[in-house]
């Protein structure tokens, strides 16, 4: 069965702290892994990765996939209160299913 | 914004009851999808629309229903809502299939 696996599962730093997210995934016929960070509403995306390798980066966010072992990585350096938020991973399968993961929810204090 | 509206925004409902939610668009995208959203299941997806009268069932599709008659709308509906499609509900839209997904905000359904 196709699915998504995101750890920790909660997680409580402090502002200035690095922080890393995992996420990893068994989809048959993979096409690519996205990230997302959900605070109130809507899920707001970060990162489409399709190729292992090769980090994007995004200011202090940055994010990084491996093909071969089947995960991902979300980098958040320099923490702030305003990273507080669930941060989901999907795995894009096929054309048009994703599968995501539970979620981490991260919590920044000052 | 991506520009999508979802509405209602919040709705209590009674078990037995029709439901039907709408996503409404402006991007003129091709894709739209509904998802559900509950605690330690992450997002998954109910249906999605490949065009206009043109739909396809995703992960928990049973109990629900879509429809497309315009490239702008997508709804979803509840043939007679059940107390475990009680969710938050979303919508999402894309260009291309192989694109992020956008979303709305998001609709809170409580069934009682």
């Amino acid at each position: 069965e196709d699915k998504v696996v995101q750890s920790p599962l909660s997680l409580v730093v402090h502002e200035g702290d690095t922080v890393t997210l995992n996420c990893s995934y068994e989809v048959t016929n993979f096409r690519s892994l996205l990230w997302y960070k959900q605070e109130k509403k809507a899920p707001t995306f970060l990162f489409m990765l399709t190729s292992s390798g090769i980090e994007k980066k995004s200011g202090r966010l940055s994010s990084i996939l491996d093909k071969k072992e089947l995960f991902s990585i979300l980098n958040i350096t320099a923490t702030q209160t305003g990273d507080s938020a669930i941060y989901l991973c999907a795995g894009r399968y096929n054309n048009n299913d994703m599968r995501f993961g539970a979620g981490t929810r991260l919590t920044v204090k000052p | 914004d991506a520009g999508i509206t979802q509405s209602p925004r919040h709705k209590v409902t009674e078990t037995g009851t029709p439901v039907t939610l709408r996503c409404h668009q402006t991007e003129n995208h091709r894709y739209m999808y509904w998802y559900r959203q509950d605690p330690g299941h992450g997002l998954r997806l109910i249906h999605y629309s490949y065009g206009v009268k043109d739909t396809d069932k995703g992960e928990v599709s049973d109990g629900y229903s879509v429809s497309r008659s315009k490239t702008e709308d997508f709804l979803l509906t509840l043939e007679s809502a059940t107390s475990s499609q009680t969710s938050v509900y979303f919508c999402a839209i894309t260009s291309q299939y192989n694109q992020p997904q956008h979303f709305g905000d998001g609709t809170r359904l409580s069934i009682l």
